[in-house]
């Protein structure tokens, strides 16, 4: 698996709330990314990071802000969440430049209410 | 734009059964082709390609690639109920330089 957690696995909120969600490795991996898996879209990038304090955004980053302070954590925060955030979000961390391969978290399952 | 196309996006077999499945990219800046297995949880990695033509194999499951026709297949002999899954195709590249994945097929196997 990879070395990664996330926290919290389940999440109910109302809309208008601030969510952080958090993802902890703890394989030294340089990249991290945020993905959001809906039915019918497969999976999408919302933001990655290719080290300490270094982040960009992906396909879906409207709405969603990152944070990596730490190698092992990297944060994705809706800052006020929608009804249209409800997704399963996974984590994935990758090894180093030379490696493709991402490895995944066992996701967020996040309800916005 | 960079797409990355699966097909079909479900499939039902009965055990038994050889199945392939299909996926097609149109990416830029394409470094590698990447298969996962989705049950009820995370994707977990399958095969990574990079060259043309090299099948990978991992017991009854088996993949090629084929960069001259941008397309890879992932074919699973004698499937067995454990086999029902989503797969997932996904390409390297893009102008950010990372994975951009398909929908994914849905496989059910029968008993």
């Amino acid at each position: 698996d990879a070395g990664i957690t996330q926290s919290p696995r389940h999440k109910v909120t109302e809309t208008g709330t601030p969510v952080t969600l958090r993802c902890h490795q703890t394989e030294n991996h340089r990249y991290m990314y945020w993905y959001r898996q809906d039915p019918g879209h497969g999976l999408r990038l919302i933001h990655y990071s290719y080290g300490v304090k270094d982040t960009d955004k992906g396909e879906v980053s409207d709405g969603y802000s990152v944070s990596r302070s730490k190698t092992e954590d990297f944060l994705l925060t809706l800052e006020s969440a929608t009804s249209s955030q409800t997704s399963v979000y996974f984590c994935a961390a990758r090894r180093q430049d030379y490696t493709d391969t991402q490895y995944f978290g066992p996701g967020t399952r996040l309800t916005v209410l | 734009e960079d797409k990355v196309v699966q097909s079909p996006l479900s499939l039902v077999v009965h055990e038994g059964d050889t199945v392939t499945l299909n996926c097609s990219y149109e990416v830029t800046n394409f470094r590698s082709l990447l298969w996962y297995k989705q049950e009820k949880k995370a994707p977990t990695f399958l095969f990574m390609l990079t060259s043309s033509g090299i099948e990978k194999k991992s017991g009854r499951l088996s993949s090629i690639l084929d960069k001259k026709e941008l397309f890879s297949i992932l074919n699973i002999t004698a499937t067995q109920t454990g086999d029902s899954a989503i797969y997932l195709c996904a390409a390297y590249g893009g102008s950010q330089g990372n994975l951009i994945f398909g929908k994914g097929t849905k496989l059910s196997v029968k008993p």
